[in-house]
């Protein structure tokens, strides 16, 4: 069964600090993997995406890992922004359509000053 | 990047009305367009795609009569929730791809939050 799983399911940071969100999948073929940012009320705002070959890329102070081996992603956000508060959720495509996207349930991350 | 919008943003209607949700695709043209349907504290949960021209798939357990969905060009879609109840107030979110681009990618709307009283 096609899954997607996020961890920790929220977190509270201070501002300033670093912090990691995890992705675990099950889902396979594998296609790509982005990690989207959703403020509370809006839709999500796609941070990066990752294809198999790729294991980091980086946009502004987020950066993302992927090892395909495991089927582990891990988005790290780096000096972190009262506007980072949000949610966080990891989108799996598989390679059997193209509108198979498997969504986890998010990491909701509040920053406080 | 590719915008996609919503109309409302917001709206209460009362039991038993039915609401109109639009979807457009500002700046490219959508060959696909996809409804979702999103309770608080969870996932999105795709409830139907729908290819311009051609009637929208439902996924499984979504009334296709209850959730009309009408994809009649390549920049707009609408989602018609029909007899409303209070279990439908949920926020609703569009996204639209286009075949043109080779990652298939989806570009979503800022949402509707409905209430249904």
């Amino acid at each position: 069964k096609n899954q997607v799983e996020q961890s920790p399911q929220s977190l509270i940071i201070l501002e300033g600090k670093n912090c990691t969100l995890q992705c675990n999948y099950t889902v396979s073929p594998f296609s790509n993997l982005r990690w989207y940012k959703q403020d509370t009320g809006r839709g999500p705002v796609s941070l990066t995406i990752m294809t198999f070959s790729e294991n980091t890329k980086s946009n502004g102070r987020y950066t993302a890992t992927l090892d395909a081996d495991t089927k582990q992603s891990s988005l790290h956000i780096t000096a972190s922004q009262l506007s980072d508060s949000a949610s966080y959720i990891c989108v799996v495509r598989d390679q059997t359509g193209a509108n198979n996207l498997f969504f986890g349930t998010g990491t909701r991350l509040t920053v406080i000053p | 990047g590719a915008v996609v919008s919503q109309h409302p943003s917001r709206v209460i209607c009362k039991s038993g009305t039915s609401v109109k949700i639009e979807c457009r695709s500002l700046d490219f043209q959508a060959t696909t367009m996809f409804w979702y349907r999103q309770f608080p504290k969870q996932s999105l949960m795709l409830m139907a795609t729908s290819n311009e021209g051609s009637k929208a798939t439902y996924e499984q357990g979504v009334e296709k009569d209850k959730f009309l969905i009408n994809h009649a060009s390549l920049t707009l879609s609408t989602l018609t929730v029909t007899s409303a109840h209070p279990e439908d107030s949920s926020f609703y979110i569009c996204s639209a791809s286009s075949s043109g681009t080779s990652s298939y990618e989806q570009y979503f709307g800022p949402g509707t939050r409905l209430t249904v009283t």
